[in-house]
């Protein structure tokens, strides 16, 4: 079946800009992580969903970044007045509830000029 | 708080050498632990996992053994190959469906 898919792939933003980052998961999974790797480095953990519901947080680096999964499917990461720092590839994973495996997804590398 | 340590790479092997990657763990309770392997240009896959102390994980030729007594979780396998050539990551999960906790990346470069 269908794996875990992220648009865009890649992403150009001007210091200042708003964006959006979409992630579909595999189909059933209830589950939904959000990473964000910097170059060089692993990935470091920004938000996780259960369903609908945003269940964790607590690695969201600040206000700036916000994630949303309104009908318990599809997740957007935006962020808010993009900032050189926020510059990395967006990682998300999906998994069946409880499960220990994670399914990434290809990623979104953004840079911000 | 829990965290993974894994050894700095890059680590250039010739083809049919012996790997090993070492990866050490802090964690509270029973984490499970897992590789996974990042080739160029490509997404995170899961590489193999082990979710209690003493199982061993395993996956195209690749072995690790969760050692609870030394919280270590060394990758090994026996004879890479040019294709095994790629980014490592050691993570663990402090409880079942958890968010996972990364090391830093070990760069494995099999020259032929």
């Amino acid at each position: 079946g269908a794996g875990v898919s992220q648009s865009p792939r890649y992403k150009v933003a001007k210091r200042g800009q708003d964006v959006a980052l979409r992630c579909d998961p595999i189909s059933g999974h209830v589950s939904l992580f959000w990473y964000q790797q910097a170059l060089g480095q692993g990935p470091e953990f920004l938000t996780y969903f259960q369903n609908e519901a945003q269940l964790d947080k607590s690695g969201l680096p600040s206000d700036r970044f916000f994630a949303e999964r309104p009908e318990g499917s599809v997740s957007t990461l935006k962020i808010q007045r993009t900032q050189q720092e926020d510059s990395a590839v967006y990682l998300c994973a999906s998994s069946p509830l409880g499960r220990p495996t994670q399914y990434f997804g290809p990623g979104t590398r953004l840079t911000v000029l | 708080g829990n965290s993974v340590t894994q050894m700095e790479g890059p680590v250039t092997l010739s083809e049919e050498a012996f790997l090993t990657i070492n990866c050490t763990y802090t964690a509270t309770g029973y984490p499970s632990l897992f590789w996974y392997v990042q080739y160029p240009g490509e997404g995170l896959q899961l590489l193999l996992k082990a979710t209690k102390a003493d199982d061993k994980g395993s996956n195209k030729g690749f072995e690790a053994t969760y050692r609870k007594e030394t919280t270590s979780f060394h990758l090994e396998k026996g004879s890479v190959q040019v294709s095994d050539s790629a980014v490592y990551f050691c993570a663990l999960s402090d409880h079942q469906g958890g968010k996972l906790i990364f090391g830093q990346g070990t760069e494995l470069s099999v020259k032929p």
